[in-house]
C-alpha cells in the first residue's frame, strides 16, 4: 500500500513553455501533498506544502507565480513550471501524507529539461 | 531551506558490515523518517520513529528516535550490495502547518 504515482517520469521542453507533473496517491486519500526540488548529489528542499482545497504554502525563495501547485481531490496534485528556463531543469518529487497519518510517501520524481 | 545535519557524508565499506549513521538537529521534531533514495527514483520509506527513545526495526535496519528529539541515528546490519544509495533521514515539523525537513544525506557504497 501507499503508493504514489509520478507523471511525467522525464520531460524535455522548450524554454517558455510550461510544464505541468502530476502527483497520484493510488491507494489512500492524501490531505497534504509536498512538492520538492533535488539538485544532482543535493538533499530534497521543500517547495511548498500542498493542501487539498486550500492554496499552497510556499518556502520562501519559491515564486509562487512560476511553480503553479493545485490539490483539486483528495488524491492529486499538480505542479505546473511556468515559462521555463534553462534554469528550472532540476529532479522534481512529489510526496503525499494519508488522512491522519504522519509519514509520506514519495512518487518516483520526474526529471525535468529545458533547453 | 532548513536542513538537518547528517554524519558522515559517505562511506565507503565492504559487503558484510555494518553501517552507522546519525542525523541531528537544533530543533524538536516530533517523527523521525529514514528515506533510501536508488539513482533517478523517489525516496523509499525504510523507518518511522515516533517517540523519543524508541528503538525500531525493519530486517536488517535498526533506527532510533534521541530522547532529546533532537537526534536519531540508522543501522544497518551485514551490509549487502544492494544497500547501495543515499539514505536521508526527515524530522516533521508540527508548528504551523506540518511538513517535513530534510537531513543533508549520506552515500553509502558497499564494496563487494
Amino acid at each position: 500500500g501507499a503508493v504514489v504515482s509520478q507523471h511525467p517520469s522525464r520531460v524535455i521542453c522548450k524554454s517558455g513553455t510550461s510544464v505541468k507533473i502530476e502527483c497520484r496517491s493510488l491507494d489512500f486519500q492524501a490531505t497534504t501533498m509536498f512538492w520538492y526540488r533535488q539538485f544532482p548529489k543535493k538533499s530534497l528542499m521543500l517547495m511548498a506544502t500542498s493542501n487539498e482545497g486550500s492554496k499552497a504554502t510556499y518556502e520562501q525563495g519559491v515564486e509562487k507565480d512560476k511553480f503553479l501547485i493545485n490539490h483539486a481531490s483528495l488524491t492529486l496534485s499538480t505542479l505546473t513550471v511556468t515559462s521555463a528556463h534553462p534554469e528550472d531543469s532540476s529532479f522534481y518529487i512529489c510526496s503525499a501524507s494519508p488522512l491522519g497519518g504522519t509519514e509520506a510517501f514519495f512518487g518516483q520524481g520526474t526529471r525535468l529539461t529545458v533547453v | 531551506g532548513q536542513q538537518l545535519n547528517q554524519s558522515p557524508q559517505s562511506m565507503f565499506i565492504q559487503e558484510g558490515e555494518d553501517v552507522s549513521m546519525n542525523c541531528t538537529s537544533s530543533s524538536i521534531f516530533n517523527t523521525w523518517l529514514w528515506y533510501k533514495q536508488d539513482p533517478g527514483e523517489g525516496p523509499v520509506l525504510l523507518i518511522a520513529l515516533y517517540k523519543a527513545g524508541e528503538l525500531t526495526s525493519n530486517g536488517r535496519l535498526t533506527a532510533q528516535f534521541g530522547i532529546t528529539r533532537k537526534d536519531s541515528f540508522l543501522n544497518i546490519s551485514a551490509s549487502i550490495p544492494s544497500d547501495v544509495g543515499i539514505y536521508f533521514c526527515a524530522g516533521q515539523v508540527t508548528s504551523g502547518t506540518y511538513k517535513y525537513i530534510f537531513g543533508t544525506g549520506t552515500r553509502l557504497k558497499v564494496l563487494a
